[in-house]
């Protein structure tokens, strides 16, 4: 069956250092990659998507990711990370089937950034 | 920047009373969906909608929920005799005029069933 895993529930890191947070899915074929972040008490908010073509994304608030065919993940990067980054972030897959796409979240990692 | 919008935030009921959550996707999207995330858990596909009709839905989504565009706007998830276990945030999203495009999520709707 598909899956998504976030080997990570919990990162803390301090303001100013590199981030990077793991994803790996379990899909037959390539999926549709998402990254997503959940602020305590808000919404999902779209970082950034990987389809096709070149396998390192670029998002907002400076976040990339990098899809590694080979490794079936999809990594989610920051160079240097803001107190405001702290937050949940989900890793999914969209899956296509009966003609629309579901998507398949990971358990998400909770960042915790320290000052 | 267009988004989308769910009504109310917060909703507080009687176990085996119905409730229905209410999404106004966005405008110009075809592809309508619900989600939910039960506290500390990960988000879960309920279903999904397209052309006035379920396209599928998960074991969850079972004959207590419904799904339904009423109008031209909204987009409400009915759960009919609310269950403990129903206590969630329910999320609304809907996609462009490709299946596959982004799904754009809405606030949430934060139920609980006492």
């Amino acid at each position: 069956a598909q899956s998504v895993t976030q080997p990570d529930i919990h990162i803390t890191v301090s303001e100013g250092a590199s981030l990077e947070l793991r994803c790996n899915y379990s899909y037959g074929a390539t999926p549709y990659l998402f990254w997503y972040v959940q602020s305590p008490g808000q919404g999902l908010q779209l970082l950034l998507k990987y389809f096709s073509g070149d396998t390192l994304v670029q998002g907002i608030k400076g976040f990339e990711a990098e899809f590694k065919r080979s490794q079936s993940s999809f990594n989610l990067r920051k160079p240097s990370v803001h107190w405001s980054d702290a937050a949940e972030y989900f890793c999914a897959v969209g899956l296509g089937l009966s003609g629309t796409y579901k998507y398949i979240f990971g358990t998400g990692t909770r960042l915790k950034v320290l000052a | 920047e267009p988004e989308v919008t769910q009504t109310p935030s917060h909703q507080v009921t009687q176990m085996g009373q119905e409730v229905i959550l209410r999404c106004v996707p966005i405008s110009n999207h075809l592809y309508f969906y619900w989600y939910r995330q039960i506290l500390g858990q990960k988000v879960e596909f309920l279903v999904s909608f397209y052309n006035n009709e379920i396209s599928e839905k998960s074991e969850i989504f079972d004959d207590q929920f419904s799904v339904e565009r009423p109008d031209g706007s909204n987009f409400t998830l009915k759960i009919r005799s609310t269950k403990l276990e129903d206590s969630a945030m329910y999320f609304c999203a809907s996609s462009g005029e490709g299946a596959a495009d982004t799904q754009y999520f809405g606030p949430g709707t934060r139920l609980t069933v006492l």
